[in-house]
């Protein structure tokens, strides 16, 4: 089953702490990227990256970062989150020569204390 | 950068009616521009998409009309159902969708039965 899938799907933290919100996706897409999603605020690109090894910023960047070592992987990290990182968590891919639709994971509910 | 606008922000409509959304984006440059529905919990998928070289584009109950000229783009559902009641985001993308990608705040439909 294609699918993209993020872990954590819930998460409570405190200021400070690193973490690292994976995503995976089995569709053999060169497009990751990841969105965070706020009441009112809609969706926002936080980073994209067109294949392994690239990585830009989106509309929202700061307090995050991204590596994609992988082609299936594109892990997000905060290095030390604070609470208006507070958020729902979006990865989503699409592949090359495709639509152009995104195909969006679960989710990661992600609060820092 | 990028900025789409998307109104009204809620749309309250009874079942067989009619629902637009309409949204405007700023960059001349972007040429591809989607609509995702997001039902409560859980992730956005893609209903319509319209690319910068065609006017308009209609799939059963649901069309996207795109004016170039005065960059906006509206998604209307005809026949309102109450599955259709959800929160509805367009977003306007650089390069079809592979780079930035830049979403309005979304529109809570909600359908009376």
């Amino acid at each position: 089953e294609a699918q993209v899938t993020q872990n954590p799907r819930y998460l409570i933290t405190v200021t400070g702490k690193k973490l690292t919100v994976t995503c995976s996706q089995n569709m053999n897409h060169e497009y990751m990227s990841w969105y965070r999603q706020d009441p009112g605020l809609g969706l926002r690109q936080i980073y994209y990256s067109m294949n392994v090894e690239v990585t830009d910023k989106g509309d929202v960047p700061e307090g995050y970062k991204v590596s994609r070592k992988e082609k299936r992987n594109f892990p997000l990290i905060l290095e030390s989150p604070s609470p208006n990182q507070t958020s729902l968590y979006f990865c989503a891919s699409n592949g090359q020569g495709a639509t152009g639709e995104l195909f969006f994971g679960e989710g990661s509910r992600l609060t820092v204390l | 950068g990028e900025n789409v606008e998307q109104h009204p922000s809620t749309l309250s409509v009874q079942e067989g009616d009619s629902a637009v959304i309409k949204c405007t984006y700023s960059d001349s440059a972007s040429n591809y521009f989607p609509w995702y529905k997001q039902e409560l919990g859980k992730r956005p998928q893609l209903i319509i998409d319209i690319r910068s070289n065609v006017g308009e584009k209609k799939d059963q109950r649901i069309a996207v009309t795109l004016n170039k000229t005065a960059k906006h783009f509206s998604l209307h559902i005809t026949e309102t159902q109450p599955e259709d009641s959800a929160v509805y985001f367009c977003a306007a993308c650089l390069s079809g969708g592979y780079q930035k990608v830049t979403f309005g705040t979304g529109t809570k439909l909600q359908v009376i039965p």
